[in-house]
């Protein structure tokens, strides 16, 4: 079975630096994808960036960024300029690209802190 | 569009009750899941299901119930409520040709007492 690692429970950034939040998984699978997740105080789950294992190119959404390593099997995620807004839990998540497979699974989460 | 609904948003059960969280999505998609959020263990997989009729068990499914006769609705019963089903409780779902989004409900928070 896939396992999603956060070794982080908590970071903290002071706003307008850049974070990074660590993320590896475990699986037996070349083909997948992977996710962060952003759940703010108001709980609902938000899906952040998304980058499939098959694309070397690294996934970007304005200041998220991941840096993937496939053979190490590590996603990071970076957040540049962070804004008092990014403050959230954010989720790591695998996925199987095998077909009638549609779940995800979940690391336990980092508690990102924004600091004015 | 509302998205995905659950209701209620928070609830108080004694040992022993039983309780129906109630799903609703309007997006038409297939896959809808239900997980189990406890504080710094993530979000666990109790019961998913991959269309109308058909269910399956994920990774923590003692102690619940699903069902899923339309591709709306995906209710998750709590029979015989314990303490340790303590927990928020959050719907999703997504569609066919899963692009990784799963779009979440509110989330439903559940005490046992």
């Amino acid at each position: 079975a896939q396992t999603v690692t956060q070794s982080q429970p908590e970071m903290s950034v002071q706003e307008a630096e850049t974070v990074t939040l660590s993320c590896t998984y475990d699986t037996s699978e070349s083909d997948y994808y992977l996710f962060w997740y952003k759940q703010p105080p108001s709980r609902q789950m938000i899906l952040v960036i998304r980058q499939e294992a098959y694309k070397q190119q690294n996934a970007t959404e304005n200041r998220f960024s991941v840096n993937f390593q496939k053979a190490a099997k590590s996603f990071s995620l970076k957040i540049s300029d962070s804004q008092l807004g990014d403050a959230a839990m954010y989720f790591c998540a695998y996925r199987s690209a095998r077909g009638g497979s549609e779940k995800l699974v979940f690391g336990k989460g980092t508690k990102l802190t924004v600091n004015p | 569009n509302a998205g995905v609904t659950q209701t209620p948003k928070f609830r108080i059960l004694k040992i022993g009750q039983s309780m129906t969280l109630q799903c609703t999505q309007d997006m038409n998609h297939n896959y809808m899941y239900w997980y189990r959020q406890d504080p710094g263990m993530g979000l666990k997989l109790i019961y998913y299901s991959v269309g109308a009729g058909i269910t399956d068990k994920g990774e923590v499914p003692n102690g619940y119930n699903v069902s899923r006769s339309t591709t709306e609705d995906f209710p998750l019963r709590l029979e015989l409520a314990a303490p340790s089903q303590t927990s928020v409780y959050f719907c999703a779902s997504t569609g066919q040709g899963f692009t990784g989004e799963l779009f979440f409900g509110e989330g439903s928070r559940l005490t046992v007492l």
